[in-house]
């Protein structure tokens, strides 16, 4: 079983639409949570990156934490077609952005 | 730089040549990281510089692998005898601190044929 679970999609949804995505993790020891975005042949960008439980906002993106459940999800509201691309979320002990481990990464499609 | 320049973007190496991968960081950025991202795959942790130390190596996958950063700003990550499933692609990112945001390369594309 893999430290980090996320579902590998695609998930396809109209422009416009809420997107939830999500990731499982079994270890305990993650303090830090990111959120990362990678585009077709480039590196990933990091979008949102949380230390606590609850939620975070900027813009249009939610990133919410849930230790206790070992959980996490990124919420996009009015969805663009320029948000079509992978997802990735990440993990760091509390060193972190040292030795991060990343899920899988979800394909988002945004139609027009 | 403007950001974490990687170079080459793509390198196509026959089974059991030997490849460098440069990785050029962010000016003053004391953390480098290498990651391999496999096709399908989240990037997987290969090891860690501050400045011209390599504090952790544990993710290299075998002794063919080798990072080095003598002067604490480029670094090259070499692969001997290179098989393929050593093709994927390499990230490189940088910090400014460990525990600051990691900004990635755009990656090198290596394929073993």
């Amino acid at each position: 079983q893999k430290e980090v679970e996320q579902d590998p999609g695609p998930l396809s949804v109209p422009e416009g639409a809420i997107v939830s995505l999500n990731c499982t993790y079994s270890n305990s020891a993650f303090q830090y949570f990111m959120w990362y975005r990678q585009y077709s042949r480039k590196g990933p960008e990091l979008l949102m990156y949380t230390y606590s439980s609850g939620n975070k906002e900027d813009g249009r993106f939610t990133a919410q934490v849930d230790k206790s459940s070992k959980y996490i999800s990124l919420f996009i509201r009015d969805s663009q077609p320029s948000d079509s691309a992978t997802y990735l979320c990440a993990m760091g002990m509390n060193t972190g952005f040292q030795k991060l481990v990343f899920g899988t990464g979800t394909r988002l499609l945004v139609s027009p | 730089g403007a950001g974490v320049s990687q170079s080459p973007r793509y390198k196509v190496a026959k089974r059991g040549q030997d490849v460098a991968l440069r990785c050029d960081p962010i000016s003053g950025h004391v953390s480098l990281f290498w990651y391999q991202q496999a096709l399908g795959q989240g990037p997987e942790f290969l090891t860690y510089f501050q400045n011209e130390a390599q504090l952790d190596k544990s993710g290299l996958p075998s002794d063919r692998f080798f990072a080095e950063r003598p002067e604490g700003s480029v670094s090259t990550l070499k692969i001997q005898r290179t098989q393929q499933e050593d093709s994927a692609v390499y990230l490189c990112a940088s910090s400014l601190t460990g525990n600051t945001e990691a900004f990635f390369g755009q990656g090198t594309r290596l394929t073993v044929v």
